[in-house]
């Protein structure tokens, strides 16, 4: 079975702190694991993928095969980072569906 | 490039009766995806259509159903609507990959 767990519903941080979204999924096979962002008033878009292990907007995600976890990392939140984030994962060989997580809210404070 | 584009933003229908959702995708992309994003429930993947066919189902009753055009275009039809039925429905498209989203049609059921 494909599942996608964000345990946090609600992650509240000052500005400058280290933010840390959680992310475990279950699949049996190889999976594509993905972040996608949801700004207030604005559409679902992807942040990044696994595969191409980038850091965009300072984000980072290492997937993690024995702990089965992707976890959505920035040293230093900024207030423009509130949003909603969700995690997503796929077939990695051929791509299609994605399966979402619950999403995680992350509201950072001035 | 033009976004993936939802019509109408937002509908209200009388529980019983059908309602149907437009979706066209981005210029090049022919794959379609539908997601349910219900309260407190995250994305729940509805269907998927490439070149025309039906490539994937989710976990839905029979009466939610949809179609591709030729023009790669899509539409979703839900029947005998049900009061729980009242979410916002995402279209993404992509061509080979993960998909972009449209903002929604939110639905709601009276």
């Amino acid at each position: 079975a494909q599942r996608v767990t964000q345990p946090e519903k609600l992650l509240s941080v000052f500005k400058g702190a280290p933010v840390e979204l959680k992310c475990n999924y279950s699949y049996s096979g190889s999976p594509e694991l993905f972040w996608y962002v949801q700004y207030s008033r604005q559409r679902l878009q992807l942040l990044l993928r696994h595969i191409s292990r980038e850091s965009i907007k300072g984000f980072t995600a290492d997937l993690n095969k024995g702990e089965t976890s992707f976890h959505l990392k920035k040293p230093f939140a900024q207030e423009e980072d509130s949003a909603m984030y969700y995690c997503a994962l796929s077939r990695a060989t051929g791509f299609q569906k994605l399966v979402f997580g619950t999403g995680t809210r992350l509201l950072v404070s001035p | 490039e033009a976004g993936v584009t939802q019509s109408p933003t937002h509908i209200i229908k009388t529980s019983g009766h059908q309602a149907t959702l437009r979706c066209s995708p981005i210029s090049g992309h022919t794959s379609v995806y539908w997601y349910q994003q219900a309260l407190g429930l995250g994305l729940q993947f509805l269907l998927w259509y490439d070149e025309g066919e039906e490539r994937n189902r989710g976990n839905f009753p029979p009466r939610f159903s949809g179609r591709q055009f030729p023009n790669y275009s899509s539409e979703l039809n839900v029947n005998a609507l049900e009061l729980e039925d009242s979410a916002l429905y995402l279209c993404a498209s992509s061509r080979r990959g993960s998909p972009s989203f449209g903002s929604g049609t939110r639905l709601t059921v009276v």
